[in-house]
């Protein structure tokens, strides 16, 4: 157990449809990512969260967004779902704005669109 | 932004052979360089890093080098083992970029083969 949370591990749902990833960091991280990893893909970076606020987007689509909470957890939405947004979902942790202290990655969140 | 480029994206070696993994990245101001191991559907995990003030470092099987002049490192495993297939990806990130986070390579699929 790495200590990042992510909930659901499992994910099915139409197209059209929306979804919320959740997840909860490291106790003690104040930072969050998001990643999105295809099949045979890189990992994509899709924005960051620290201590509350965003920090930094990468390549969000706009249909997805995301927020942090004052407890720290995150949730990130997908709405007008496609098949292409099929991918594995991480989300990672760090304690410093910058992640030079090295990121922990939760589980991730397998997300099949149908 | 950093730019991190990552070759190859497939090494296949005989089990106990060594295997050499190389990165460059292209902020000069990049001063931490992870390197994550992802097994088949499972998050990545952090197995070694480097700082810019060191040239090597190394964890019994696994070493990493960097040349900040070259503006390359490089990942070595030894004596290589079936555990060690996965894939790896290597990180650089800037203390200060314009997007805070760990900017990742493509990944490299290492093959043990037996």
């Amino acid at each position: 157990d790495s200590g990042v949370t992510q909930t659901p591990k499992h994910l099915i749902t139409a197209t059209g449809q929306r979804v919320t990833l959740r997840c909860s960091p490291r106790s003690g991280d104040l930072s969050v990512y998001w990643y999105q990893q295809s099949l045979d893909q890189g990992l994509q970076f899709l924005i960051q969260y620290y201590n509350g606020e965003e920090r930094a987007k990468g390549n969000i689509l706009e249909r997805f967004s995301a927020q942090q909470f004052p407890d720290l957890h995150s949730e990130l939405n997908l709405s007008s779902l496609e098949l292409g947004d099929s991918a594995l979902y991480f989300c990672a942790s760090s304690v410093r704005r910058t992640g030079s202290d090295g990121y922990t990655f939760g589980s991730g969140t397998r997300l099949t669109v149908v | 932004g950093e730019n991190v480029e990552q070759h190859p994206s497939t090494l296949s070696v005989q089990e106990g052979d060594s295997a050499v993994i190389k990165c460059t990245y292209s902020d000069s101001a990049s001063n931490y360089f992870p390197w994550y191991k992802q097994e088949l559907g499972k998050r990545p995990q952090l197995i070694i890093d480097i700082r810019s003030n060191v040239g090597e470092k190394k964890d019994q099987r696994i070493a990493v080098t960097l040349n900040k002049t070259a503006k390359h490192f490089s990942l070595h495993i030894t004596e290589t083992q079936p555990e060690d297939s996965a894939v790896y990806f290597c990180a650089a990130i800037t203390p200060g970029g314009g997007a805070d986070g760990l900017t990742f390579g493509k990944g490299t699929h290492l093959i043990i083969q037996p």
